[in-house]
């Protein structure tokens, strides 16, 4: 694949609803990380996982999100009982490793509009 | 708590002339810093990066200047041309217990009028 996609690209829903949102990273990249991005601001780390090791959490909001991956492949951002302030562009980025010098790459991200 | 800062928040610039972005950073343990360029409707895309035992990195028209001890960092575009108008985002990476999170500044809009 040419690189990191992301599906839907952009969804509406209702306050109180459950959404899922799906990341396919860079084949072979271990790496994956969800950033969220509130209009005008910069990117918020929310999630990373690296290969098999236990994924770091520390970045989200609050436990109405949660994020799995299969193995080294596609990764889903699941968001609960949504609110409006959940509205945001939802990024996802991998990488070949988690070290700091290599380079994350983005896809194009998926807008959430909750109404 | 924003541990990158960036600024201006929306920069426009002649076409020819330089654009100049500064970010400033809180923690020591970053050790890596990135800038991102982000087009409307697109993910971020590395642009160019620095580590901070050098204090200059050119890349074609793209400079970035690093000053370790005032804890600081900017982009220079020189020659800044229309299709450089996008949105830049700098950010920080280290060996934070987390691993290697990227920490980002709020962004600079950049237009370059024609």
């Amino acid at each position: 694949g040419a690189g990191v996609s992301q599906s839907p690209s952009n969804k509406v829903t209702e306050k109180g609803k459950d959404v899922e949102l799906r990341c396919d990273p860079i084949s072979g990249h271990t790496a994956l990380y969800w950033y969220r991005q509130r209009l005008g601001q910069g990117l918020e780390f929310l999630i990373y996982f690296q290969g098999n090791s236990a994924p770091d959490k520390s970045g989200l909001p609050s436990d109405r999100f949660s994020a799995e991956r299969t193995g080294e492949s596609v990764s889903t951002l699941t968001i609960q009982r949504t609110q409006q302030e959940d509205s945001a562009v939802y990024l996802c980025a991998s990488s070949l490793e988690a070290r700091r010098m290599e380079t994350q790459y983005f896809g194009p991200g998926t807008r959430l509009l909750v109404l | 708590q924003q541990q990158v800062k960036q600024s201006p928040q929306s920069l426009i610039v002649q076409k020819g002339g330089i654009s100049i972005i500064n970010c400033a950073y809180e923690n020591t343990a970053f050790d890596y810093f990135p800038w991102y360029q982000q087009f409307p409707g697109k993910g971020p895309a590395l642009l160019i990066a620095i580590r901070p035992d050098v204090s200059e990195k050119k890349e074609g028209r793209f400079t970035i200047s690093f000053n370790k001890s005032a804890k600081q960092f900017s982009l220079h575009i020189m020659d800044s041309q229309p299709g450089d108008s996008a949105t830049y985002f700098c950010a920080a990476r280290g060996l934070e217990t987390s691993g290697s999170r990227l920490t980002f500044g709020e962004g600079t809009q950049l237009t370059v009028n024609p």
